[in-house]
């Protein structure tokens, strides 16, 4: 039992290139969750789903993407990277109801 | 607006100095208020979960507690291992999202 994993680790991209980031969960939660945490300003919600194939925005939704073509896997996209999209960016996931959400470890984006 | 405030920002403790952290909210109903801890490098823990003013959690040395506005994280007789970044979370019931405060960073000196 994994929880959840997050694929890559780190990466480096140049401005405009496009990259997707992976996380896959092996809870059967329905929910998923795409956040970014930059310093001073704590983990705000890019995108988020409620189940299979359904995506929805959140409150810094601009210049990212997502798919959730299966319960285990939520794909962030950045088709053309900014500077300003240098974060830490991280996956979470929760079960029906009022459970809590569970974190990934992190991808470390750094757009020069 | 659903806002969610942390203070103080730094915390500096002797080991064994007890104390307490805030989170301050505003949020058109509250579903649920939830304390992580984050270490360096890493992601955010589960700690606990409140739902209705009055409510008391407890786990080792810390003890979250809830009131209508604000919630405590507090710490007895901390440890150098409680060293972390402790962060505050609220679900409103209108909705599936969560909204972060900025988080209080303890650092425990032996």
């Amino acid at each position: 039992n994994a929880g959840v994993t997050q694929t890559p680790k780190f990466r480096v991209l140049k401005t405009g290139q496009s990259m997707t980031l992976l996380c896959a969960q092996d809870m059967n939660h329905e929910y998923m969750y795409w956040y970014r945490q930059d310093p001073g300003m704590g983990l705000r919600l890019i995108h988020y789903s409620v189940g299979e194939g359904t995506t929805a925005k959140g409150e810094v939704p601009d210049g990212y993407n997502v798919s959730r073509l299966k319960k285990q896997n939520f794909l962030l996209g950045l088709e053309s990277a900014a500077p300003s999209q240098t974060s830490v960016y991280f996956c979470a996931s929760r079960g029906p109801g009022f459970d809590t959400q569970y974190f990934g470890p992190g991808t470390r984006l750094t757009v020069l | 607006e659903d806002q969610v405030t942390q203070s103080p920002e730094a915390l500096r403790l002797q080991e064994g100095e007890s104390s307490s952290l805030n989170c301050s909210y505003t949020v058109s109903g509250l579903r649920g208020l939830f304390w992580y801890r984050q270490d360096p490098g890493k992601g955010p823990e589960f700690l606990f979960t409140l739902y209705s003013a009055g409510e008391e959690k407890e786990k080792e040395r810390l003890k979250a507690t809830l009131t209508k506005k604000e919630s405590f994280l507090h710490i007895t007789a901390p440890k150098p291992e409680d060293s972390a970044t402790y962060l505050c979370a609220v679900q409103p019931n209108t909705g599936n999202q969560f909204y972060f405060g900025t988080g209080t960073s303890l650092t425990v000196i032996p």
